[in-house]
């Protein structure tokens, strides 16, 4: 069974900060990982994924994302977030013969001005 | 923008009531999953579809059921609304064998 913990439910940051919102995963296979943004009222966007290759992986909208096998973490990092940054991220895994995700339960972002 | 959509956007039920929820691709996603969220949660599988027929299950009652059309669409069913349905309703569409879902804005379901 896989499971997704994200450490933190709430990551408040000033604009023009980095932050970086962690995840961290238990599988005993081989897996996929993803993040997803959640603006209020809206359903999920794909920020970036990783399936294989790269450690290092770079999404849309400034983020990037590292794998990290022996810390089995994939944290979300961005150098510098603005305003319209703030909104729930989800980290996810698949993986071991399924394509079906199981989310963690969110990290709400806030950027103060 | 996914090309997932959903419909309605909002719906109110009261307990006990019956409801259909839809989604629709418009990229030829042939497999489709549905999700419950709860509020501060993050989405919770409910089932697949794929060619049609149930290709994988999570942890709902048989009164979670679904469809899927021909054409790739798919209907969720809700049998004897409970309060604890209160819920954002996702689908997600990809394609077999394909890693990655695509998301429809989901319909926000209030059961009072």
């Amino acid at each position: 069974a896989q499971s997704v913990t994200q450490l933190d439910s709430q990551v408040p940051v000033f604009e023009e900060a980095p932050v970086e919102l962690r995840c961290n995963y238990s599988s005993s296979v081989s897996v996929y990982l993803f993040w997803y943004v959640q603006y209020p009222n809206q359903g999920l966007q794909l920020l970036l994924k990783y399936l294989s290759g790269s450690t290092l992986v770079k999404g849309i909208n400034g983020f990037e994302a590292e794998f990290n096998k022996s810390q089995t973490s994939f944290h979300l990092r961005k150098p510098s977030v603005h305003i319209s940054d703030t909104a729930e991220y989800f980290c996810a895994v698949s993986g071991g013969g399924s394509y079906i995700p199981t989310f963690g339960r969110g990290t709400s972002l806030i950027v103060h001005p | 923008e996914t090309g997932v959509t959903q419909s309605p956007t909002h719906l109110i039920k009261t307990r006990g009531q019956q409801v259909t929820l839809r989604c629709s691709s418009q990229s030829g996603h042939n497999t489709v999953s549905w999700y419950q969220q709860a509020l501060g949660q993050g989405p919770q599988f409910i089932f697949q579809y794929y060619r049609e027929e149930e290709n994988g299950r999570g942890n709902f009652p048989p009164r979670f059921s679904g469809l899927q059309f021909p054409n790739y669409s798919s209907e969720l069913n809700v049998n004897a609304l409970e309060l604890d349905d209160s819920a954002l309703y996702l689908c997600a569409c990809q394609l077999a064998g394909q890693e990655t879902q695509y998301f429809g804005p989901g319909t926000r379901l209030l059961v009072l």
